[in-house]
């Protein structure tokens, strides 16, 4: 069964502009990840979480977390042609279990 | 290029056939993870092997099986193959899995995968 829930399902934008995607969880974490996918192909890890952490910084990426409303979003700015993929967040639960729990993902389009 | 490499990229076979994947994590890692990607289930996690064992078992049928070898490489057997199980499947691993406390993260790297078609 899908974790999260990734706001919103699609999402279309001019090259340049900033695409802001929101993940929802249920259940506690021990940290949340964000991937990218190209269509059909492998998915690229971009950023990991900890539960303790509250923003992150990845060169054009920045995520937030806010654990008291289960909650992630992830900011991508200045947007690209090449940035048309689908992101998923992925969450890894508290206590030892590491396997991940993806959400439904959000399909981003930037047009040149 | 993430370092895990999944054989073969594609597969097709017939109904009630078995067919196995093939998974070799990246140098170094002992965690390997299995996935399954579908349309109407999108991923979904289907087992986890540390360093030999079976350590965490996801939404898998009965129907499918896994290993890991002593040289860290997985294997994913699917038998009986229905219709349904067309998909997605990847492979990703990771450095540890041993849920140890002082480890607070677990970055996983996912193979290209092999998609699958039932006929």
């Amino acid at each position: 069964s899908q974790q999260g829930e990734e706001d919103p399902q699609a999402l279309s934008i001019q090259e340049g502009e900033n695409a802001t995607m929101n993940c929802s969880y249920k259940t506690s974490i021990n940290n949340l990840q964000w991937y990218r996918q190209n269509s059909g192909r492998g998915l690229v890890h971009l950023i990991l979480i900890r539960s303790n952490e509250r923003e992150k910084h990845s060169g054009r990426l920045r995520v937030t977390l806010d654990t008291s409303k289960k909650s992630s979003s992830l900011l991508i700015t200045a947007s690209r042609a090449a940035d048309t993929a689908s992101y998923f967040c992925a969450t890894a639960p508290g206590g030892s279990a590491r396997q991940l729990t993806f959400g439904s993902g959000t399909q981003l389009t930037v047009l040149p | 290029d993430s370092g895990v490499t999944q054989t073969p990229k594609h597969l097709i076979t017939a109904t009630g056939q078995r067919v196995t994947l093939r998974c070799s994590p990246r140098s170094g890692d002992l965690s390997v993870y299995w996935y399954q990607q579908s349309l109407d289930q999108g991923l979904q996690f289907l087992i986890q092997y540390y360093n030999g064992e079976e350590r965490a078992k996801g939404n898998i049928l009965e129907r499918f099986s896994a290993q890991q070898f002593p040289d860290l490489h997985s294997e994913l057997n699917l038998s009986s193959l229905e219709l349904g199980d067309s998909a997605l499947y990847f492979c990703a691993s990771s450095a540890t899995g041993t849920g140890n406390p002082r480890v607070a993260q677990e970055t996983q790297y996912f193979g290209p995968g092999t998609r699958l078609l039932v006929l």
